[in-house]
């Protein structure tokens, strides 16, 4: 079974702090992605990377920053976290694009900014 | 910004009945997926769709992929209360692995 962990499911941080949030996929997938989930709006898509020190930007990258240095970890950051910014992140990874290579969660971080 | 409409926003289901959500997009695309999540964890996917028209079921659930590639439909048949959750639709253009959500349907159970 594909295990994708987040390093916290929660965080409490205040408003100007630089954020890391972790995540890691164990099934050597090659693509990760991080959402925020927000109610009523669903999942919006931050940034994903489809291979190592490659990233892109989702729908909504404002105020976020990613890292990919190992395969298997992608990292979201929050250079100077803001209220704004309190909301649910979720990563997913997929083996590859395309049919049937479809994204698998972790278990989410919530994250508070004071 | 979002493109896929989900309705109901939410509902309240009695256990023995059949209930079903839909998605609907102004944009055509190439995949729906259906996914759950249920309360402290994240989505797992339910039901996989890549052909218009084409229709899956997963034991008691049964989507449909709508004809013109704008739509998709989710029911469930005899509820029981573990099917309380977040219900989402997501949708895959042609290219990439980009995915765009629905709002998701909340599904409560009745007092």
């Amino acid at each position: 079974d594909v295990k994708v962990t987040q390093s916290s499911r929660y965080l409490v941080k205040r408003t100007g702090e630089k954020v890391f949030l972790e995540c890691v996929q164990d099934m050597d997938h090659e693509n990760m992605f991080w959402y925020r989930q927000d109610p009523g709006l669903g999942l919006r898509l931050i940034y994903f990377s489809y291979d190592v020190k490659m990233k892109e930007k989702g729908d909504i990258p404002e105020g976020y920053s990613v890292s990919r240095e190992k395969k298997e970890r992608f990292s979201l950051i929050l250079e100077s976290a803001s209220t704004n910014q309190t909301s649910m992140y979720l990563c997913a990874s997929s083996l590859s694009q395309g049919a049937g290579n479809e994204q698998f969660f972790g278990p989410g971080t919530r994250l508070t900014v004071l | 910004g979002q493109q896929l409409n989900q309705s109901p926003q939410s509902m309240f289901i009695q256990e023995g009945e059949d209930v079903s959500m839909n998605c609907t997009s102004s944009s055509i695309f190439n995949t729906w997926l259906w996914y759950k999540q249920e309360p402290g964890e994240g989505p797992v996917l339910l039901i996989a769709l890549y052909k218009a028209g084409e229709l899956t079921s997963n034991g008691r659930l049964t989507a449909q992929f709508g004809i013109t590639r704008k739509d998709s439909f989710l029911n469930i048949s005899a509820s029981i209360p573990s099917d309380v959750g977040i219900y989402f639709c997501a949708g895959r253009k042609a290219a990439g692995n980009k995915l765009t959500f629905g709002g998701g349907t909340r599904v409560l159970v009745k007092p």
